[in-house]
């Protein structure tokens, strides 16, 4: 059974903090992405990766940076989180095929 | 630019059949997919439509017409596990997929 994991299902924190989001995927993919899903607006694309230490920015990836090290885990940084960046985020990973994406269960993060 | 509209919500009930629609404007893409997502979980894959036409899987079928820029995923005997969130999204290739802001389905008894 195919598994993406997330680090954390809920976290808060402070304005100003720095944040690691992190993403493991255990079916050998090459790509993965990092969306935020906010209520009206669907999901919209941070970043993406489709090899070790390849990065590519996606539509909003403004205030968001990523690190991929190893070909497994994709993480999401925030280098100092601020109120708008309250959402849930969702990682996913894609195989050869793809237009199917497989996602993980999402980390919803509130900045105080 | 690229853009997908979907019903903000829907009812039905139980037993009976709904239709959700999905409307798009884009340039190009290759295929219109549907994603489910429960409330608290992952979105989870459900069928893909690269050709015009109607794919079915069991219970969930979903239709392509490239000339009406329109899909739908139909829920056939609904159950109340069906409740949940449905996403239309566009491949359009290489990395990119697209994604609607989702419909909601909420299935009475």
């Amino acid at each position: 059974d195919v598994k993406v994991t997330q680090s954390s299902r809920y976290l808060v924190k402070r304005t100003g903090e720095k944040v690691f989001l992190e993403c493991v995927q255990d079916m050998d993919h090459e790509n993965m992405f990092w969306y935020r899903q906010d209520p009206g607006l669907g999901l919209r694309l941070i970043y993406f990766s489709y090899d070790v230490k390849m990065k590519e920015k996606g539509d909003i990836p403004e205030g968001y940076s990523v690190s991929r090290e190893k070909k497994e885990r994709f993480s999401l940084i925030l280098e100092s989180a601020s109120t708008n960046q309250t959402s849930m985020y969702l990682c996913a990973s894609t195989g050869q095929v793809r237009e199917t994406q497989y996602f993980g269960p999402g980390t919803r993060l509130l900045v105080l | 630019g690229q853009s997908l509209e979907q019903p903000s919500e829907v009812t039905a009930v139980e037993g009976a059949i709904v239709q959700i629609n999905c409307t798009y404007q884009t340039s190009g893409f290759y295929g219109l997919s549907w994603y489910q997502q429960h409330d608290g979980g992952a979105p989870t894959f459900l069928s893909y439509n690269a050709l015009d036409g109607l794919e079915e899987t069991g219970r969930f079928s979903s239709f392509l017409s490239r000339s009406d820029s329109y899909g739908y995923l139909l829920l056939q005997e609904l159950q109340m596990k069906d409740s949940a969130s449905y996403f239309c999204a566009l491949y359009t290739g290489g990395f990119k997929t697209i994604f609607g802001a989702g419909t909601r389905l909420f299935v009475k008894a």
